[in-house]
């Protein structure tokens, strides 16, 4: 499994756009990069997933450049209630998800 | 539609009991996963289960054992408790292995 780095934590104020970048320099030909979301007390919720270059849902934005080495998640307009540990995971869609510590991100009014 | 439900919310043993904890997968999913969740850590992989057995397995010793019914639920068993028993349980179901469904958890307190 690919090792992940990714920020410990990051600020941000409502209304602004948060980009969370994920190095995965020994990502394999089969893996894709997935994004989870946790709040306190509650299981982690998947946000999205994607290959190579951009894929978008109603929650967010995933950016792959062409040597798929990193990753950014982005998240548009956040608020308070987007506040939570954000998991980046490489993987080949096995059957387990191998999490790291993730990206605590804390929004401010 | 109910989501992934576990049962029960918290729990405290003592060191070398037992625990059983429950698991209801999302309606239509299959497969069970479970995970332990240390404070301040991402959830680690213990294993999972499809068809009732189990098809994969993280770096938990044998103290960790589960089991999947015919309807698809799933019990996770410790054994032996230790003091770093202690974390978040967490249990999701799948149908699609990437996208993976996680219920509220289980606090279990090993005192």
């Amino acid at each position: 499994l690919a090792k992940t780095t990714q920020p410990i934590s990051m600020d941000s104020y409502e209304g602004q756009e948060v980009n969370i970048t994920c190095s995965h320099n020994n990502i394999a030909t089969n893996d894709y990069i997935t994004w989870y979301q946790q709040f306190p007390s509650q299981g982690p919720r998947f946000i999205i997933q994607g290959y190579k270059t951009k894929v978008t849902n109603e929650v967010a934005s995933l950016f792959i450049p062409a040597d798929r080495k990193s990753s950014t998640l982005s998240l548009p307009r956040v608020s308070l209630s987007d506040t939570a540990v954000y998991y980046c995971l490489v993987g080949d869609n096995d059957y387990k998800l191998s999490f790291g510590a993730g990206t605590t991100v804390t929004v401010r009014a | 539609d109910a989501g992934v439900t576990q049962s029960p919310t918290h729990l405290i043993k003592t060191r070398g009991q037992q625990v059983t904890l429950r698991c209801s997968p999302k309606s239509g999913h299959d497969t069970v996963s479970w995970y332990q969740q240390a404070l301040g850590q991402g959830p680690q992989f213990i294993f999972q289960y499809y068809e009732e057995e189990e098809r994969q397995r993280g770096n938990f010793p044998d103290r960790f054992s589960g089991h999947q019914f015919p309807n698809y639920s799933s019990e996770l068993n410790v054994n032996a408790l230790l003091l770093g028993d202690s974390a978040l349980y967490l249990c999701a179901s799948s149908l699609k292995t990437y996208e993976q469904y996680f219920g509220p958890g289980t606090r279990l307190t090993v005192t």
